[in-house]
């Protein structure tokens, strides 16, 4: 079946540049999503990318996609405090359902 | 325009009670997907609906769950006979068609968290 993976914790300071990654396994898959998870909240979809792009970049989010290896990255310039969060990366391919990785708890020093 | 709105947000059963979740999609959206989150988990898919039809319900436990999204009014994910691995977030999200892409994406709601004591 599908499977979807991330690292679970990623540390950045403030200002910097945050790098999440995502690997998945069904090639079938058509969109890719990024979500951000506030705690005790639901989940706000932050970007996608169809399956046909390498690249999309919308104000501070900049998605990668490499899919011959299966790896899709978020990155997020000039992380700030706001930006703590769990990152979920999740695929869609023939069917309507979601598949999510276990999400990546992105952690803002000052 | 409201988002999908769950209730209730937190419930507590005790072992063998029913447990009822609600899930009122965004107006003009038919199709109703039901995920449920174990603590420090991901989200796993259990059931796809679209109004009077479960579409796709492969991720549902085969016994004490069930779903439906009746022509009028919320979709209804029930759980007979709680047992503590029941306990866990679990999150709505409705688009206006099938959940592929922006122009059909899948807005979720705030979720409903579910402990059984």
């Amino acid at each position: 079946g599908e499977d979807v993976e991330q690292s679970l914790f990623l540390s950045v300071r403030e200002g910097d540049s945050s790098v999440i990654n995502c690997t998945y396994t069904d090639s079938s898959s058509t969109y890719l999503y990024w979500y951000k998870q506030e705690p005790g909240a639901g989940l706000q979809l932050l970007t996608y990318i169809f399956s046909n792009m390498d690249m999309k970049q919308d104000q501070r989010l900049t998605v990668l996609l490499n899919k011959k290896d299966k790896h899709l990255s978020l990155r997020i310039a000039d992380t700030q405090t706001g930006d703590s969060a769990i990152y979920f990366c999740a695929e869609s391919g023939t069917a309507s359902k979601l598949t999510f990785g276990t999400g990546t708890r992105l952690q803002v020093t000052l | 325009n409201a988002g999908v709105m769950q209730n209730p947000r937190h419930l507590v059963r005790r072992r063998g009670q029913e447990a009822r979740l609600r899930c009122s999609p965004m107006k003009g959206h038919s199709h109703v997907y039901w995920y449920r989150q174990l603590p420090e988990e991901g989200l796993k898919f259990m059931v796809y609906l679209q109004k009077e039809n479960i579409i796709d319900e492969s991720g549902m436990p085969k016994e004490r769950f069930s779903a439906e999204f009746p022509k009028e009014g919320p979709s209804i994910l029930r759980i007979q006979q709680v047992v503590r691995g029941d306990s866990a977030a679990y999150f709505c999200a409705s688009s206006r068609t099938k959940g592929r892409g922006m122009n059909t994406e899948a807005f979720f709601g705030q979720g409903t968290r579910l402990t059984v004591v």
